[in-house]
C-alpha cells in the first residue's frame, strides 16, 4: 500500500518568514495530493492541493509543488502570520481506484510573533 | 448544509463498555470515511463506504471494531469491548464521486476516553 512520509515534524519561524513542508510517497499510481490544515481541537480542513498532472499550484500564501519523477511533494506558506499555527498533513491518493487518503505524520508549524 | 455531523462529540466509558460514534455524511456524498488519530499513530483509516458498501476495512485494528452504513445519511463506528488503548479522536469524513469534487471534508470528531 501507499506510504507517505512528512518531515520536519515540528518547524518555529518568524512571522513573515516563508516555511516549507515536505513529503515523500511510494505509491507511483498516487495522483492526488491534498493538504489538510488542523488547528488545536479542530478538524482537519482541506487548504490546497494538486493533481499529477500539475507540477505547482499556488493560492495566494500558499503553494504546493509536485515532482512525479522524484515521488515528492512540498507545501510552501510565505509571510507566515501568528494565524498560520497548526499541524499541517500532506496525503496521497488514487483519485479513480481506491479513494482512501494515505496521511503523513504531520508537521506542527509555530509561527513567533 | 450543516457538514458532516458526527455525534457524541465526547465519550467517557470504561473499559468493557460498548462505544458507538455516529456520523451524518453531506447529503449527495457517496463515499464515507472514519479515520482515527493519536499522538503516537497519526490519523490512521479505519474503513471506507462507497454508495453505503464498506469497499476497504484493513485498517480497523481487530474484531472489536465494527462499522456499518445502513442507508446513504447514517453510519456508525462499534467498539465492543472498549480498552483503554481505543483512546483517540475518530473523525468522520465524506466525499463526492471520482471524477468529481474530491476534497474529504471532515467532521468535528469524537473524543473518546476509555477508562
Amino acid at each position: 500500500g501507499e506510504n507517505v512520509e512528512q518531515h520536519p515534524s515540528t518547524l518555529s519561524v518568524q512571522e513573515g518568514d516563508s516555511a516549507v513542508i515536505k513529503c515523500t510517497y511510494s505509491d507511483s499510481a498516487s495522483n492526488y495530493f491534498p493538504w489538510y490544515k488542523q488547528e488545536l481541537g479542530k478538524r482537519p480542513q482541506l487548504i490546497i492541493d494538486i493533481r499529477s498532472n500539475v507540477g505547482e499550484k499556488k493560492d495566494q500564501r500558499i503553494a504546493v509543488t509536485l515532482n512525479k519523477t522524484a515521488k515528492h511533494f512540498s507545501l510552501h506558506i510565505t509571510e507566515t502570520q501568528p494565524e498560520d499555527s497548526a499541524v499541517y498533513f500532506c496525503a496521497a491518493s488514487i483519485e479513480t481506484g481506491r479513494r482512501a487518503l494515505t496521511f503523513g505524520s504531520g508537521t506542527r508549524l509555530q509561527v513567533q510573533p | 448544509d450543516a457538514g458532516v455531523i458526527q455525534s457524541p462529540r465526547h465519550e467517557v466509558t470504561e473499559m468493557g463498555q460498548e462505544v458507538t460514534l455516529r456520523c451524518k455524511p453531506i447529503s449527495g456524498h457517496d463515499y464515507l470515511f472514519w479515520y482515527r488519530q493519536t499522538m503516537m499513530r497519526g490519523l490512521e483509516l479505519l474503513i471506507y463506504f462507497n454508495n453505503n458498501v464498506p469497499i476497504d476495512d484493513s485498517g480497523m485494528p481487530e474484531d472489536r471494531f465494527s462499522a456499518k452504513m445502513p442507508n446513504a445519511s447514517f453510519s456508525t463506528l462499534k467498539i465492543q469491548p472498549s480498552e483503554p488503548r481505543d483512546s483517540a479522536v475518530y473523525f468522520c469524513a465524506s466525499s463526492l464521486n471520482p471524477g468529481q469534487e474530491n476534497e474529504q471534508y471532515f467532521g468535528p470528531g469524537t473524543r473518546l476516553t476509555v477508562t
